[in-house]
């Protein structure tokens, strides 16, 4: 039962584009989200997260939405770049219970 | 400035043997934890601790012990492995445990 899903294994986008990663949560009681970024053979690294009690959070490429009532999240990545080529991690946290709960991951790859 | 440090960086074991993951961490961070990544399930919460001689199960605890004794070490043991633990492993530590989770390069074990 995996309460944090990212539907796309896998995505595909040219140097310069927008590259919109989605992530869907099952858990009402998630109130704090986050993404992580992953290169082979390294630790995944923190990149951007929001706080349910906004819907969007911007950090210079990087912009994440949440909908609370859809129970979605986004990550923007615009422009794309080819350093950006890595896995991204959704996660999903019960501040409450302090347990944080990762999507299974989604392969970016930006084509030059 | 290491950040998280994990050792081995691989290791292959037989069925029955244990084995202790090293981590350890320069930050000073009260929260650390341990997850496995297996393929398309993302990576789950093993164990945790909120600080020194403070430790909790996560998601998936069976076959595994912790022990915090001092802030910057949390070691991760397997008492008989087994080929299901087969995996990567990851420790990762926070400032707290709702800030962003800082991420060691991980330990890729095998069990025959």
């Amino acid at each position: 039962d995996q309460q944090v899903k990212q539907n796309s294994p896998s995505l595909s986008v040219q140097e310069g584009r927008i590259s919109i990663l989605n992530c869907d949560y099952t858990n009402s009681m998630f109130d704090y989200f986050l993404w992580y970024k992953k290169y082979p053979a390294e630790g995944p690294t923190f990149l951007i997260s929001i706080s349910s009690i906004k819907d969007k959070n911007e950090d210079g490429r990087f912009t994440v939405f949440l909908n609370k009532s859809a129970k979605h999240l986004s990550l923007h990545i615009v422009p794309s770049q080819p350093g950006d080529s890595a896995v991204y991690f959704c996660a999903s946290m019960d501040t409450g219970r302090r347990a944080l709960t990762f999507g299974s991951g989604t392969r970016l790859q930006v084509q030059p | 400035n290491a950040g998280v440090t994990q050792t081995p960086k691989f290791q292959v074991l037989k069925t029955g043997q244990s084995m202790t993951l090293q981590c350890a961490q320069d930050m000073n961070h009260e929260y650390m934890s341990w997850y496995r990544q297996d393929p398309g399930m993302g990576l789950r919460l093993i164990h945790y601790s909120v600080g020194a001689g403070i430790t909790d199960q996560g998601e998936v605890p069976n076959g595994y012990n912790v022990s915090r004794s001092t802030t910057e070490d949390f070691p991760l043991r397997l008492l008989s492995a087994a080929p299901s633990q087969t995996s990567v492993y990851f420790c990762a530590s926070s400032y707290s445990a709702t800030g962003p989770l800082h991420f060691g390069n991980g330990t890729r074990l095998t069990v025959t």
